[in-house]
């Protein structure tokens, strides 16, 4: 029963590295997506997908790249880790995507802690 | 565009009091869902309520209940005699359809809620 799984939990990068942030589920959802929570600011999406194969931009996606090659993975990449991504990441999904999938609340993984220096 | 305001960035009672947690929410849309979240200590988002525009009753959940009025966009959030592991931070959050595969999820900044002891 292991829902939405993201690792690390913990990652310091130097300015200039890249890096991938995984996440997997097993609840055989169709949608996901990546949130950053920033004090102050709530979770602003930054990248989401609706199926695999499908993949699309959210409000905050400078800087970060994602693919979707299955139902159940949906890894987030670091092109070229800046300060201002110091932040945590929170990889989220839900059953239905698309028009009705307004209604179904998120299933939110534990949250990956990235400092950037 | 959606916004959801929570006035409060931080709340401190003591163990056995109530609580009220605000949540304003400014859409256009006639049909949309309002959820809650806690965000515990440990950092995992957790799934509290949701609610739909056509449904204002009042929810109770053991000593949580929610408060929905239409008439002034407000979703609050009521913990009746807190307790320390109530401590945490909660989200009120905005769902609307939308045309496309988008989902438009609005999260407020946060209350960190806190409970002595």
């Amino acid at each position: 029963n292991a829902g939405v799984t993201q690792t690390p939990k913990f990652q310091v990068l130097k300015t200039g590295q890249s890096m991938t942030l995984q996440c997997a589920q097993d609840m055989n959802h169709e949608y996901m997506s990546w949130y950053r929570q920033d004090p102050g600011m709530g979770l602003r999406l930054i990248h989401y997908s609706v199926g695999a194969g499908i993949t699309d931009q959210g409000e905050v996606p400078n800087g970060y790249n994602v693919s979707r090659s299955t139902t159940e993975d949906f890894p987030l990449r670091l092109l070229s880790a800046a300060p201002s991504q110091t932040s945590v990441y929170f990889c989220a999904s839900s059953y239905s995507a698309g028009q009705s999938s307004y209604n179904s609340p998120l299933h939110f993984g534990n949250g990956t802690r990235l400092t950037v220096t | 565009a959606q916004k959801v305001t929570q006035a409060q960035t931080e709340i401190s009672v003591v163990e056995k009091e109530d609580v009220t947690l605000d949540c304003v929410y400014e859409t256009r849309d006639t049909t949309y869902y309002l959820f809650w979240y806690k965000q515990p200590p440990s950092g995992e988002l957790v799934f509290l309520i949701r609610r739909n525009s056509f449904d204002e009753q009042n929810e109770i959940s053991g000593r949580y209940s929610w408060n929905f009025q239409k008439s002034t966009s407000s979703f609050n959030f009521t913990i009746t005699a807190s307790q320390v592991v109530d401590s945490a931070v909660y989200f009120c959050a905005l769902s609307v359809p939308t045309s496309g595969s988008a989902r438009q999820l609005t999260f407020g900044s946060g209350t960190q809620l806190t409970v002595l002891p």
